[in-house]
């Protein structure tokens, strides 16, 4: 069974910049999660989607938003980039999403902004 | 307001030793724990969890100790391999968010010498 993949897997944006960020989730896993991780900070909850529905929602301002389409692949966009947007996004599937389905983690996109 | 702290950034171990690495958290409401490890270039892999109802979990040289009253939770590792080297991330969630969404520490490098 192929493992969660994340596209692009590096990045360089110029602040102002907007982009894209895509996951593909495990065959048959319907919840997608999405994590921004900073030097000293962990991993932070972006957004999780589950049906093509946002279902719960972290801390982060309006410029990050996602969507997830019908096959469960999702996709994450961050207009008007800023410096401190440099970080690995990581996205996690799992089968429905609840508290006792394991998470599994694609290897990221690294996203540099200058 | 970070809710799950891992206060080691780092630790180094001998090969066949203990290697202890700790969480504490500050919000009552989490009831399921996960530790999840992560080598560079990848995404974190889960290791093992616990939930609130238990105070220790045991899965091969892994075990996880919950103490409820303090807030605290650590991962065991015995023996200590140099192929444990990495980042460990303590993670936590609420089951009234649903489930998917996890609040993960800072992760703490342990480093296994042979």
């Amino acid at each position: 069974k192929a493992g969660v993949t994340q596209t692009p897997r590096y990045l360089i944006k110029t602040r102002g910049q907007q982009v894209t960020l895509s996951c593909s989730p495990i065959s048959g896993h319907r919840s997608v999660s999405w994590y921004q991780q900073t030097p000293g900070q962990g991993l932070q909850f972006l957004f999780e989607y589950f049906s093509e529905t946002q279902r719960n929602k972290g801390n982060f301002p309006g410029r990050f938003s996602g969507r997830q389409f019908s096959n469960s692949r999702s996709e994450m966009n961050v207009s008007t980039l800023e410096l401190g947007d440099s970080a690995l996004y990581l996205c996690a599937s799992s089968l429905e999403g609840r508290t006792s389905n394991e998470q599994f983690f694609g290897p990221g996109t690294r996203l540099t902004v200058l | 307001d970070q809710q799950v702290k891992q206060n080691s950034p780092s630790l180094s171990v001998q090969e066949g030793r203990i290697s202890i690495l700790n969480c504490d958290y500050t919000n009552s409401m989490f009831d399921y724990f996960l530790w999840y490890k992560k080598y560079p270039a990848e995404g974190p892999t889960f290791l093992i969890s616990i939930s609130s109802i238990k105070d220790k979990n045991e899965d091969g040289r892994f075990t996880v100790f919950l103490n409820k009253s303090a807030k605290h939770l650590s991962l065991h590792i015995v023996p200590s391999q140099p192929g444990d080297s990495a980042v460990y991330f303590c993670a936590a969630s609420a089951k009234e968010t649903s489930g998917s969404r996890l609040t993960f520490g800072e992760g703490t490098q342990l480093t296994v010498n042979p």
